[in-house]
């Protein structure tokens, strides 16, 4: 079936504007979760969604951060008030209670001038 | 959490077999071992995870030590296209009932195959 889908592929921004970024998760998986990449570095944990439990926001970096799952399919991150330091790949995975195996989405390229 | 050490890069030929370490010296007795790789701009891709048992899937075999504080990946055939970031993770719960899981990237080891 179709994998994670993440739009859009690059955004480009100005400093202190508001960007919103989607995720399309896989079917059926429950789990979602949100990473950034910045270049050259591993990833970073930001945010993690299950069912209907409350998220684990423990790795978002500033409250300017905040995302959201609605249905329990589609997720938005939203970065507001950006910062150069925000530039970096954000990546989306989904997982299900099998293998708790994330899948990985092609991610967004984020930067802010 | 329980944390990994991986050489930053090995190289490996193309047709040989790539072997790459992991040691997870901390791992508690039920937190499963994944390993994920990233080929240049793509998002990760998750190639095998296991508890105590080796596995082995068309990706790649994973051998962990009796003892769980090593294993090591196993690619039997190393092609160009296997040139990625490879990554050790241990899955750590995030509740204490233990069933929701983040996966936490290090660094990884930068496998280059050659021709």
């Amino acid at each position: 079936g179709a994998g994670v889908s993440q739009s859009p592929s690059n955004k480009v921004t100005e400093k202190g504007k508001d960007v919103e970024l989607r995720c399309d998760p896989i079917s059926g998986h429950t789990a979602l979760y949100w990473y950034r990449q910045s270049l050259g570095q591993g990833l970073e944990f930001l945010i993690y969604f299950q069912g209907n439990s409350a998220p684990d926001k423990s790795g978002l970096p500033s409250d300017r951060f905040s995302a959201e799952r609605t249905g329990g399919s589609v997720s938005t991150l939203t970065i507001q008030r950006t910062q150069q330091e925000d530039s970096a790949v954000y990546l989306c995975a989904s997982s299900n209670r099998v293998d708790f195996a994330q899948y990985f989405g092609p991610g967004t390229r984020l930067t802010v001038l | 959490d329980a944390k990994t050490t991986q050489p930053p890069s090995m190289d490996c030929a193309e047709g040989r077999a790539a072997n790459l370490p992991c040691n997870h010296s901390t791992i508690s007795g039920n937190e499963y071992v994944y390993w994920y790789r990233q080929i240049h701009s793509q998002g990760p891709q998750y190639i095998i995870h296991g508890l105590k048992n080796n596995e082995t899937n068309e990706m790649a075999s994973l051998i962990i030590t009796e003892d769980r504080k090593s294993s090591t990946l196993i690619l039997p055939h190393a092609t160009l296209r296997d040139t990625a970031v490879y990554y050790c993770i241990v899955r750590v719960a995030l509740n204490s009932g233990g069933s929701n899981y983040k996966l936490t990237f290090g660094k990884g080891t930068l496998l280059t195959v050659n021709p």
